[in-house]
């Protein structure tokens, strides 16, 4: 099946520092996305973005599918943005998953 | 708008138990997905329909059944429960294929 890594696993940030997280995957796929999952447990999804870039206030995602790897960018982090990042490729009906980011934004 | 609601919230149970646990959405969404997390495996896909009565296995579908006979919802039955069952699951749905995911808040289930 398709292998998909995400780096960092850890990240701590200082309120209003900016990050990147980057998500690589094995072999062609349909579709991407990007979830956040809060501290109580909730999954969010943020993007869907096979390829190109988008862009949802602090945050915006790029997909260059040729290369296999998406980024997410957070801006000014708040303390809200702290919680697990996921990436999720597809490939027809099979959806898998990285191991996440966790990211924690001190204040 | 409900969305996706998931029953029950937390649930224990003992080993060798049948367990169900229930999604059900309001969308009309055509796929659902039945999802387990574990600390140190992120989510695993166990079983996904695309309509009614259409259903295949994903990552890890041993041990888990599911059915679909209406579109709104999507069961998800523990046979006889094992301890390595012991999870965090989630259902979600998209409205189509090559759609945005949407995640129900999810069932913690303990299999003593």
């Amino acid at each position: 099946g398709i292998q998909v890594e995400q780096s960092p696993p850890d990240l701590i940030l200082q309120e209003g520092a900016n990050s990147t997280l980057r998500c690589n995957f094995s072999d062609s796929v349909n579709n991407l996305q990007w979830f956040h999952q809060n501290p109580w447990g909730q999954l969010i999804n943020l993007f869907y973005i096979p390829s190109g870039t988008k862009q949802n206030g602090r945050l915006s995602a790029t997909t260059v599918a040729t290369e296999r790897y998406s980024l997410l960018y957070i801006s000014s982090s708040q303390t809200t943005d702290s919680g697990v990042y996921f990436c999720a490729v597809q490939f027809n009906n099979d959806m898998r998953f990285g191991a996440g980011t966790r990211l924690t934004v001190k204040p | 708008d409900a969305g996706i609601t998931q029953s029950p919230r937390y649930k224990i149970t003992e080993t060798g138990r049948q367990v169900t646990l229930m999604c059900h959405q309001t969308w009309s969404h055509s796929y659902m997905f039945w999802y387990r997390q574990d600390l140190g495996h992120g989510l695993r896909l166990i079983y996904y329909s695309a309509a009614a009565d259409i259903t295949d296995k994903g990552e890890v579908p041993d041990g888990y059944v599911v059915s679909r006979s209406k579109t709104e919802n999507f069961p998800l039955t523990l046979e006889s429960a094992t301890r390595s069952q012991t999870s965090v699951y989630f259902c979600a749905t998209n409205r189509g294929r090559k759609e945005t995911q949407y995640f129900g808040p999810g069932t913690r289930l303990l299999v003593l």
